[in-house]
């Protein structure tokens, strides 16, 4: 089973530059995070998606950051202007779908290692 | 801060003992998950235990749960130099909501 796929895996802009991210889950999940991951902490989740519905995005910095999963799928974040403290892992995950009575493990990708300069 | 605290920040151990992490937090919980990354890698999902659960157990790992004193413990026995990583423990509050991880613990493993 192919895991999570994330793209690119490194990236270096200016500030106020702009980079997006992309994401393609392990196929049937319908659940989708982007979490940022800042050297030496622990992941904070930015949005989550359920199929192409916005379930929480109370945490993403909705004047520079927005992300869409227009089919259901695969997902994009998107950096618009980016500053220093952008820099960070962009990490992707995704799970089967969540209910009231279960809860499904997350599946992580890989990472875009982001460095603003 | 919902985050909480992992405990030790750092660890270093040699091969064959046993490493034990702790994690605390602050609210309630429906779940706590713990979770490894390899340096440079994404996170991989070691185990799962709710808050009605007391123990749990995976081939090496063993972990706990107090909810009266808010804390959880994971421990690793008979580690070996490839459980070099850090852990981390997240948590939930429903089965839906969002998981607050820690900072985690970087556990150093010498063959």
């Amino acid at each position: 089973e192919a895991g999570v796929a994330q793209s690119p895996r490194y990236k270096i802009i200016e500030k106020r530059q702009s980079v997006a991210f992309w994401c393609n889950p392990i196929s049937g999940h319908a659940t989708l995070y982007w979490y940022q991951q800042i050297l030496g902490q622990g992941p904070k989740l930015l949005i989550q998606f359920q199929n192409n519905g916005v379930v929480d995005d109370s945490q993403l910095p909705k004047d520079r950051f927005s992300a869409e999963r227009l089919k259901g799928v695969d997902s994009t974040l998107k950096i618009q202007p980016a500053k220093l403290e952008d820099s960070a892992v962009y990490l992707c995950a995704s799970s089967l779908v969540i209910s009231q009575v279960s809860y499904n493990e997350q599946f992580f990708g890989p990472g875009t290692r982001l460095t603003v300069l | 801060s919902q985050q909480g605290e992992e405990d030790p920040q750092a660890l270093s151990i040699q091969e064959g003992e046993n490493a034990t992490m702790n994690c605390s937090y602050k609210t309630s919980i429906n779940n706590l998950q713990w979770y490894r990354q390899n340096s440079g890698r994404g996170l991989v999902h070691l185990i799962l235990i709710r808050s009605n659960e007391r123990e749990k157990h995976s081939g090496r790992l063993r972990v706990t749960l107090d909810t009266s004193k808010k804390s959880s413990s994971l421990l690793i026995t008979a580690s070996r130099a490839a459980d070099t990583a850090s852990y981390f423990c997240a948590r939930t509050r429903t089965t839906l909501g969002r998981l607050y991880f820690g900072r985690g613990t970087q556990l150093t493993v010498w063959p």
